[in-house]
């Protein structure tokens, strides 16, 4: 079982919001973490766009617009990025992380379609 | 501007050694660690270790062990990856990434904020 697993993909239309889960694998504790969210478009690297463990504790990427923004679902076990107001431009695969024993570990990877 | 500038794309025998470059620009090179991923075609990004700027010192993740070596060159502020003995499963896109806050010998766990542009290696006969 992966440490983190994101659902393959995501459709949506223009304007409406998309909620992208990240669930951790029973065992690890989503409280105690930090979850970062990332952000690939096609041929080109992934982008930074946020980190979130609580709302205390979170931080906006350098540019990334506040329609991003981040949260946790403990009983899912889960992290979350919601992306509000849906645009074309958001059409990309989108990657959470954390560091779980000295080491970093990525999710799945949702990619989301904007319909 | 903070970028990381990363050598252009390798085509590869099996067997060869490659080793791609991460050049820094834009801020103090030491302060910050260097991570290193791979993206194979199609595929999701896997984290393969990363190396401690102040003191060179790298540590790699699970299967990146033997073949796969990390280093410096401070002076010219570049990270290296060298990939020895290359296997057609090699063949991925592989990023530098720039990670935590370093000081006293020690870096933070952090996000990546920094990423490079990615070097393909492509291994074929």
């Amino acid at each position: 079982q992966a440490v983190l697993t994101q659902p393959a993909s995501l459709s949506a239309s223009p304007g409406a919001s998309a909620s992208l889960t990240c669930t951790l694998r029973s065992g690890i504790n989503v409280g105690t973490y930090r979850i970062y969210w990332y952000q690939q478009k096609p041929g080109s690297p992934p982008q930074y766009l946020l980190r979130y463990k609580s709302d205390s504790d979170k931080q906006q990427g350098s540019g990334v617009p506040s329609r991003f923004s981040g949260s946790k679902d403990a009983s899912a076990n889960a992290g979350i990025l919601l992306i509000s107001g849906l645009q074309s431009e958001d059409e990309a695969d989108y990657y959470c992380m954390i560091w779980h024993s000295s080491a970093s570990v990525f999710g799945t990877g949702t990619k989301v379609t904007v319909l | 501007q903070v970028q990381l500038v990363q050598s252009g794309s390798e085509l590869k025998k099996p067997g060869a050694s490659v080793k791609v470059s991460c050049k820094a620009s834009g801020y103090t090179f030491t302060t910050y660690a260097m991570n290193w991923v791979r993206q194979a075609p199609g595929q999701g990004l896997e984290w393969m270790g990363w190396i401690n700027t102040n003191t060179g010192n790298p540590t790699y993740a699970q299967g990146f062990t033997g073949r796969f070596v990390f280093s410096l060159d401070t002076s010219v502020s570049t990270a290296y990856l060298q990939i020895s003995s290359l296997k057609a499963e090699d063949t991925a896109v592989y990023y530098c990434a720039r990670g935590g806050y370093c000081g006293g010998g020690t870096c933070y766990s952090d996000a990546f904020h920094i990423w490079g542009q990615g070097t393909m290696v492509t291994v074929s006969s």
